[in-house]
């Protein structure tokens, strides 16, 4: 059965803090996302992957960098944390390299809160 | 500005009715829609999806309509079961700032009660 993990369910971090978020899938999928889930926003898009070692930035990618130095895995990193980065993160991933009209599979997601 | 609008954020419906769940959208080059259903503490699940050159596709209980003139789908679930309570999100696929992406809208809540 299809897997995407989330390290973390919840995290609590103090402003200014490095923050790692890890994403592991087991699919062998291509693509890797990761999207920003807000109420009366839906999900946005912070930064993608299409390949090892290869990113590129979605809508919102100020503040974060992410890393993909293997295939399976993807990881977001909030370089200094903010408070108006609190917000549900979830990570996804799809199977044919450079499209993305195909349906996402999804992780549980991670609640992160920034005091 | 929000390129996929779900205007309706709750909708509650008895258990056996019709649900009517609506999105719609800004961009004409968006080609494939989808919808996707997100349970509390799980990640959002794939649940049906359109190409533009339908107009309707159905799964089981599961029906989405595309009207490209309008800009408008929308999500019928017939009938309505208590286990459909959920956020349903829209999405629609295009190619924008460089590349092929999904967008989302914000979301629509769905509560069906016995």
């Amino acid at each position: 059965d299809v897997k995407v993990t989330q390290s973390s369910r919840y995290l609590v971090k103090r402003t200014g803090e490095k923050v790692f978020l890890e994403c592991v899938q087991d699919m062998d999928h291509e693509n890797m996302f990761w999207y920003r889930q807000d109420p009366g926003l839906g999900l946005r898009l912070i930064y993608f992957s299409y390949d090892v070692k290869m990113k590129e930035k979605g809508d919102i990618p100020e503040g974060y960098s992410v890393s993909r130095e293997k295939k399976e895995r993807f990881s977001l990193i909030l370089e200094s944390a903010s408070t108006n980065q609190t917000s549900m993160y979830l990570c996804a991933s799809s199977s044919n390299a450079g499209i993305t009209n195909e349906k996402l599979f999804f992780g549980s997601g991670t609640q992160l809160s920034v005091l | 500005d929000q390129q996929v609008k779900q205007n309706s954020p709750s909708l509650s419906v008895q258990e056996g009715r019709i649900s009517i769940l609506n999105c719609d959208y800004t961009n004409s080059m968006f080609d494939y829609f989808l919808w996707y259903k997100k349970y509390p503490a799980e990640g959002p699940t794939f649940l049906i999806s359109i190409s533009s050159i339908k107009d309707k596709n159905e799964d089981g209980r599961f029906t989405v309509f595309l009207n490209k003139s309008a800009k408008h789908l929308s999500l019928h679930i017939v009938p309505s079961q208590p286990g459909d309570s959920a956020v349903y999100f829209c999405a629609a696929s295009g190619f924008s700032g460089g590349y092929n992406k999904l967008i989302f809208g914000a979301g629509t809540r769905l509560a069906v009660h016995p």
